[in-house]
């Protein structure tokens, strides 16, 4: 199977900063079908990024997803405080699907 | 506006079954994919598997012995069995929409398994 690594494991930064993760598969991803989520404490997942690079329904276009092959990373433009939370990436490319085990993004 | 609602014990006995219903709303069962995933405490998301509203399945091979997904399109329900449950079963449960990527989730349910 498949094991994504997140990185970093928690990322600190201030309202207005860029934010940037990673997320590093063992083998590649077929046609780039990687996905990413965001989830605050209690809440359900969100989906926010869908094909490596696909904003999903309702997202804002602070949200962007890059990269192919094995190295994907998400990148929060302008830090909102409602964007502080657990980032997760998934692969749909090949079974069984499978998770990273998340970045927290926290306040400094 | 699309809603899934996850129900079942909260608690579940060493070697029983855990069986958990996702109810969904504002949407068919029977025009997407359905799928449950957990998460463990401390741990990371675990896809366990998914039906289309045919009953046709797919599974995580680590669980796939003791796991059954089931659909019930006349209630517009889908289901989740676990078999011989252990304590490393214990997580929070998510039911979602889709099959590959998971657009709508349910909001989650603990279940712990002890005795």
């Amino acid at each position: 199977e498949i094991v994504l690594t997140q990185s970093p494991g928690t990322l600190s930064l201030s309202p207005g900063e860029r934010a940037t993760l990673s997320c590093r598969a063992s083998q590649t991803v077929s046609s780039s079908y990687l996905v990413w989520y965001q989830q605050k404490p209690g809440q359900a997942p969100r989906l926010l990024i869908y094909g490596a690079s696909s904003r999903a329904t309702g997202i804002p276009d602070r949200f962007s997803g890059s990269g192919s092959g094995t190295d994907f990373t998400l990148t929060i433009d302008r830090l909102e405080p409602e964007d502080f939370a657990v980032y997760y990436c998934q692969q749909y490319g090949s079974l069984p699907y499978t998770f990273g085990q998340g970045t927290n993004l926290e306040i400094k | 506006q699309v809603q899934l609602q996850e129900s079942g014990p909260g608690l579940v006995k060493p070697s029983e079954t855990l069986s958990l219903t996702c109810t969904v709303s504002g949407d068919s069962i029977s025009t997407s994919y359905w799928s449950w995933i957990r998460r463990p405490p401390g741990k990371g998301l675990e896809w366990i598997g998914y039906i289309y509203y045919t009953g046709s399945t797919n599974y995580n091979p680590s669980l796939k012995s003791r796991v059954t997904i089931s659909v019930d399109t006349s209630k517009n329900q889908f289901s989740l069995n676990l078999r011989s449950v252990t304590a490393a079963d214990t997580a929070v449960y998510y039911c979602a929409r889709g099959g590959a990527y998971l657009d709508v989730w349910g909001k989650g349910i603990t279940v712990t398994v002890s005795s």
